[in-house]
């Protein structure tokens, strides 16, 4: 079964300074990840996907993830924080659930930025 | 296009009243979900409905019910509504052979 745990449920960090936020992910299969950023009192738009091409990802507003196989994690950087990327970003995995796939979500982590 | 769109956008009901989540998309997608979030859990599956005419449960369909109108439309119904259904409410679809999923801008739901 496929499952993914994020390792922080908030980051905070100052305008200017890199942002790391962690996931770790378990399939049994090579899994197509994705993570997506959700802004106050908005819906869920796809920051990046991971589909077993280049191993990093590059998405939009200068993020990037890294996929790692031997330590099977995911995780979303930028190298430099605005205060626009104050947001909660979901790490997603694809996976068969009740024969058809599904995304299965992270719990979140909220990015804090501040001035 | 307006992509997945979602009414009503706050719902306010007594527990035990009835109430439709409405969903459309015009992307000509295969494929629609509906997901609730709550705080700390991420977004869980209720139903999905992987081509018109077809439904599914997910991981917690109990006191709900899912109607696929048509390739457009997917609507989710509270026929009692309980506290425990606060919650927001997200639809969303997706083409066939993909994976990647478009979401609405959220139903949130109040039950008194």
């Amino acid at each position: 079964a496929q499952s993914v745990t994020q390792l922080d449920s908030h980051v905070s960090v100052s305008e200017g300074t890199p942002v790391l936020l962690r996931c770790n992910y378990s399939s049994s299969y090579s899994p197509s990840l994705f993570w997506y950023v959700q802004h106050p009192n908005k819906g869920l738009q796809l920051l990046l996907k991971y589909t077993s091409a280049a191993t990093l990802v590059k998405g939009i507003n200068g993020f990037e993830a890294e996929f790692k196989k031997s330590e099977t994690s995911f995780h979303l950087t930028k190298p430099s924080a605005h205060m626009s990327d104050a947001a909660e970003y979901f790490c997603v995995v694809s996976g068969v659930r009740g024969g058809y796939n599904k995304l299965i979500f992270g719990a979140g982590t909220r990015l804090a930025v501040h001035p | 296009n307006a992509g997945v769109t979602q009414t009503p956008k706050f719902q306010v009901l007594k527990t035990g009243q009835s109430m439709t989540l409405q969903c459309a998309q015009d992307m000509n997608h295969n494929s629609m979900y509906w997901y609730r979030q709550d705080p700390g859990m991420g977004l869980r599956l209720i139903y999905y409905s992987a081509s018109e005419g077809t439904t599914d449960k997910g991981e917690v369909p109990n006191g709900y019910n899912v109607s696929r109108l048509n390739k457009r439309e997917f609507s989710l119904r509270l026929e009692s509504a309980a506290p425990s259904q606060t919650s927001v409410y997200f639809c969303a679809s997706k083409w066939g052979g993909e994976e990647t999923q478009y979401f609405g801008p959220g139903t949130r739901l109040l039950v008194l």
